[in-house]
């Protein structure tokens, strides 16, 4: 069975903290992808990887930064927390076709909260 | 603006009704994907549609394609309380397919028992 874990389901953290939200894929998948979902927003894509060492800017990067050093693994990270980061993260793999869309297998989620 | 517009926002229907929702833009789409997402979860791929007019079945859930390939529906007969969650239609974030996913804001959907 194919899975996406992300490290914590929920975390708290203060105001100026640095976070680190870990996720790791079992399914030896090119591409990776940080979400986040807010409510009235949706779904909106952060950072995406498609190789080790290799990163994508997505639609809101501002605030976060992410790192790619083993294939199985996509840490995102907050440098410095603040509150309007509060928000569901996911982390999602997919394999890197040709084109087309290919399916993306998305991790449980992280409910972050800053305080 | 956003790129793919769903209607309704919300729909809370009894269990035996059939029920369609949308997922609109502007834009051509060279392929689009459906996902639902349950409490809790992440969004779990349900369909992809390639071709415009194409029509794929999925038990109770049959989806649609445009002709024009900007739009897409999902009808589903004799809903479910299992059918129970927000679904979500997506479309590649920069028109590829090794890039992420712009998603629409969803459709709440809620089958009472």
């Amino acid at each position: 069975d194919v899975k996406v874990t992300q490290s914590s389901r929920y975390l708290v953290k203060r105001t100026g903290e640095k976070v680190f939200l870990e996720c790791v894929q079992d399914m030896d998948h090119e591409n990776m992808f940080w979400y986040r979902q807010d409510p009235g927003l949706g779904l909106r894509l952060i950072y995406f990887s498609y190789d080790v060492k290799m990163k994508e800017k997505g639609d809101i990067p501002e605030g976060y930064s992410v790192s790619r050093e083993k294939k199985e693994r996509f840490s995102l990270i907050l440098e410095s927390a603040s509150t309007n980061q509060t928000s569901m993260y996911l982390c999602a793999s997919s394999i890197n076709g040709a084109g087309g869309l290919y399916e993306q297998y998305f991790g449980p989620g992280t409910r972050l909260t800053v305080t | 603006t956003q790129l793919l517009e769903q209607s309704p926002q919300f729909l809370s229907i009894q269990e035996g009704e059939n029920l369609t929702v949308y997922c609109n833009s502007s834009s051509v789409f060279s392929s689009l994907q459906w996902y639902r997402q349950e409490p809790g979860e992440g969004p779990v791929l349900l369909v992809t549609v390639v071709t415009g007019g194409e029509v794929k079945k999925l038990k109770r859930l049959t989806f649609q394609f445009g002709d024009a390939r900007k739009d897409s529906s999902l009808h589903i007969t004799a809903a479910q309380p299992g059918d129970t969650g927000l679904y979500l239609c997506a479309v590649g974030f920069s028109g590829g397919g090794a890039d992420g996913l712009t998603f629409g804001k969803g459709t709440h959907l809620i089958i009472q028992p």
